[in-house]
């Protein structure tokens, strides 16, 4: 079955720290997407990169990157010089075709809080 | 712009009460989906449309009806059989398969509280 783990519950760093937030999926399957959104406080999912399963070039964008590596079923974010701003639940997610459609199954998130 | 629009953005009900959340898209995209969220946890599906008149139950479905009469239209009842109804709604959709899926969309959200 499909499933995604996201074990920090929560994560507390000082403006300007660099903060890695982890992410391990299981699939059967050989084609799937792997996908980060940020929830700010009023509830809004915000999207912040889609990844399919065959391409595992790392990816870098402004402050943030991430690492991708199917051999440990990982896609892992970072956050380079963290900012106040930066502060929200991030969620980890995995999208494989199934009954016909598309499901998308969430992490339970790891909420993050920069401090100043 | 397009997107996709929830409403209302805040909901209450009273116990024993149906109450239906609207999730309308100007995207063109064929599926739509629901998700509930608790707090401090992930989403988890409710109800999914892959085409006009046509929908799948997800993993919490119970309590929950949908409706996709319209391809820019999904809403989704809360009925009283619904135990705990309190939480975050969230609607999505997306456009495409295999190669040309282009991830998913979601709205605002719609928080439902049971007073």
């Amino acid at each position: 079955a499909q499933k995604v783990t996201q074990a920090q519950t929560e994560i507390s760093v000082v403006e300007k720290e660099d903060v890695t937030l982890d992410c391990v999926y299981e699939t059967r399957d050989t084609t799937y997407y792997l996908f980060w959104y940020k929830q700010p406080p009023s509830g809004e999912l915000v999207f912040l990169i889609r990844r399919n399963s065959f391409d595992e070039q790392n990816e870098i964008s402004g402050r943030y990157s991430w690492n991708f590596q199917k051999s440990t079923s990982s896609f892992n974010f970072t956050i380079t010089a963290s900012q106040v701003v930066d502060s929200a639940v991030y969620f980890c997610a995995l999208s494989e075709w199934g009954d016909s459609s598309y499901k998308l199954i969430f992490g339970s998130g790891t909420r993050l809080l920069v401090r100043p | 712009d397009g997107g996709i629009t929830q409403s209302p953005k805040y909901l209450f009900r009273k116990e024993g009460q149906n109450v239906t959340l609207s999730c309308e898209q100007n995207l063109n995209h064929d599926a739509m989906y629901w998700y509930r969220q608790d707090p401090g946890q992930g989403l988890r599906l409710i109800y999914y449309s892959q085409i006009v008149n046509d929908f799948q139950k997800g993993d919490i479905a119970e309590g929950y009806s949908v409706s996709r009469e319209k391809k820019e239209s999904f809403p989704l009842t809360v009925t009283s059989a619904q135990k705990n109804p309190t939480a975050f709604y969230l609607c999505a959709s997306i456009l495409g398969t295999g190669a040309s899926f282009g991830g998913y969309t979601f709205g605002s959200g719609t928080r439902l509280t049971v007073v």
